[in-house]
C-alpha cells in the first residue's frame, strides 16, 4: 500500500533554480529516504534521515523531516538538466515490518 | 565495487507461465528486497531476505514466492503468470543487520527485469 504522497506530481524549472518537493507519510516512522528513478530505471539512494532528526544536507540536497505534521522535503538546490527524474520518498516504519513503503513521485524536468 | 546486478533484464512471457528473476547483492549486503513497479499501483513491496531468511512479506498472492540462497544471491518466482503481473521487478540490498536495529542504510537498487505477460 502506499503510505508516501509527494507534491507535486510534476514540476517544471529552469536549470539552476531550485527545485522543492514535499512527501507526506501516515504511519509512525523509523526512517524515511529519498530516491531518484531515471526513465524507468533502477532507484538510486539519495539520503536518508531518520525519525529523531529534523534536517539533513548532502551537496545540492537538503531534506527536512516534521514528525509531528508527518511531512518531509526535499530541496534540491541550482537545479542541472542531469537532476530530470522522478523522485520518490520512502519510508521504513517502526519496526520495519514492511520494507520500504513509496509515494507515488515527483517527475522532476529541469529545462535547459 | 560492483552493483546489484538484475537478470534478465527483459522477459516476454505467456499467461499461465511461470517466471524466475534473479538478483545478486552487493557484496557483504545480506538484506535482499524485492519490489515491483507498476504506472498504476506504483511500487510495492514484494519480500525481503535476510541470512536466507524471509523477514517480510507485502501483501502478494501467493503465487509470488522468493528465496536467498547461502551467498546473498536471490530468486523470486511468480507462477501462473497473469497479464497484471506485467511490470519492473526491482530487487534492493542493504547493509543493515536486522529488524529492531537503528537504520543507518539506504538501499542500493539494481537496475531491475522487465515483464511483460502477454
Amino acid at each position: 500500500s502506499q503510505q508516501g504522497e509527494e507534491d507535486p506530481q510534476a514540476l517544471s524549472i529552469q536549470e539552476g533554480e531550485n527545485a522543492t518537493m514535499n512527501c507526506s507519510y501516515k504511519t509512525s516512522i523509523n526512517n524515511l529516504q529519498w530516491y531518484r528513478q531515471n526513465s524507468g530505471r533502477g532507484l538510486v539512494h539519495l539520503i536518508l534521515i531518520r525519525s529523531n532528526e529534523r534536517e539533513k544536507h548532502s551537496g545540492r540536497l537538503r531534506v527536512t523531516l516534521d514528525t509531528s505534521k508527518k511531512s518531509s522535503s526535499l530541496l534540491i538546490t541550482a537545479s542541472r538538466a542531469a537532476d530530470t527524474a522522478s523522485y520518490f520518498c520512502a519510508t521504513v516504519e517502526r519496526g520495519g515490518a514492511d520494507g520500504l513503503t513509496f509515494g507515488k513521485g515527483t517527475h522532476l524536468i529541469i529545462q535547459p | 565495487k560492483a552493483g546489484v546486478t538484475q537478470t534478465p533484464r527483459y522477459l516476454i512471457k505467456t499467461r499461465g507461465q511461470q517466471v524466475t528473476l534473479s538478483c545478486s547483492p552487493i557484496s557483504g549486503h545480506r538484506s535482499v528486497s524485492w519490489y515491483q513497479q507498476t504506472p498504476g499501483q506504483g511500487l510495492q513491496f514484494l519480500f525481503e531476505y535476510f541470512s536466507e531468511t524471509q523477514r517480510n512479506k507485502g501483501n502478494f498472492p501467493g503465487r509470488f514466492s522468493g528465496r536467498q540462497f547461502s551467498n546473498s544471491r536471490s530468486e523470486m518466482n511468480v507462477s501462473t503468470l497473469e497479464l497484471g503481473d506485467s511490470a519492473l521487478y526491482l530487487c534492493a540490498s542493504s547493509l543493515e543487520v536486522g529488524v529492531g536495529t537503528l537504520f543507518n542504510y539506504g538501499y542500493t537498487f539494481g537496475s531491475g527485469t522487465r515483464l511483460t505477460v502477454v
